[in-house]
């Protein structure tokens, strides 16, 4: 069975600030992605960014970029030049391509709740 | 374009009583997941269609819950009768059928229910 760890309940950052989420996972499939998903105070889930486990490079999209080891089963969250609007809760989730179920359901960390400060 | 949308957004009942969650996912997605978030603890997937057939249960807790997506269009997700340990969040998500993962997945605001 897959499982993700996000060990920071909670984090706070001042704006304009770097902050770096953490995220470790175990599985023991090879062929798997990974994703950070955010969620704003009473808002939607929606995707932040995505990683194919296939990909030795780290994917970046504008300011947020991740930091995948494979090796260590982690996948951080870097959020650069933090803005207001990026006050949400933080999911890492995993998925792989269960044959036997034909489903590509996540498996998601607990969350980080990130706070940006003015 | 219309996201993903569900009702109600919260649910107070009894426990023992039934209560029935929609899901309408975004037009033309043929993959519908349910998701569910009891307080503290992680996002568990519950079940997965494909079109209006099941295509993995695997997640659903037991049979007092029961998921329909008749036509392939909405779904319903009911809980009969409610227990305490119901209570939490519950989300849909879509996505569209075809290279399977790449498509992402697209989620609604969720339905908070609670079980007195």
């Amino acid at each position: 069975a897959q499982t993700v760890t996000q060990s920071q309940p909670e984090m706070s950052v001042q704006e304009a600030e770097t902050v770096t989420l953490s995220c470790t996972y175990d599985t023991s499939e090879n062929n798997y992605y990974l994703f950070w998903y955010k969620q704003p105070p009473s808002r939607q889930m929606i995707l932040v960014i995505r990683q194919e486990a296939y990909k030795q490079q780290n994917a970046t999209e504008n300011r947020f970029s991740v930091n995948f080891q494979k090796a260590a089963k982690s996948f951080s969250l870097k959020i650069s030049d933090s803005q207001l609007g990026d006050t949400a809760m933080y999911f890492c989730a995993f998925t792989a391509y269960y044959s036997g179920a034909g489903s590509y359901q996540l498996t998601f960390g607990k969350g980080t709740k990130l706070s940006v400060i003015p | 374009e219309a996201g993903v949308t569900q009702f109600p957004s919260h649910s107070v009942i009894e426990k023992g009583q039934t209560v029935t969650l929609r899901c309408d996912p975004i037009s033309g997605h043929d993959n519908l997941y349910w998701y569910r978030r009891v307080m503290g603890k992680e996002i568990k997937f519950l079940l997965h269609f494909v079109k209006e057939s099941k295509q993995d249960e695997s997640g659903m807790p037991n049979n007092r819950f029961l998921a329909e997506r008749t036509g392939g269009t909405y779904s319903t997700l009911k809980v009969q009768p409610a227990e305490l340990e119901d209570s939490g969040v519950y989300f849909c998500a879509s996505s569209q059928l075809g290279t399977g993962v790449l498509h992402e997945q697209f989620f609604g605001p969720g339905t908070r229910l609670t079980v007195l």
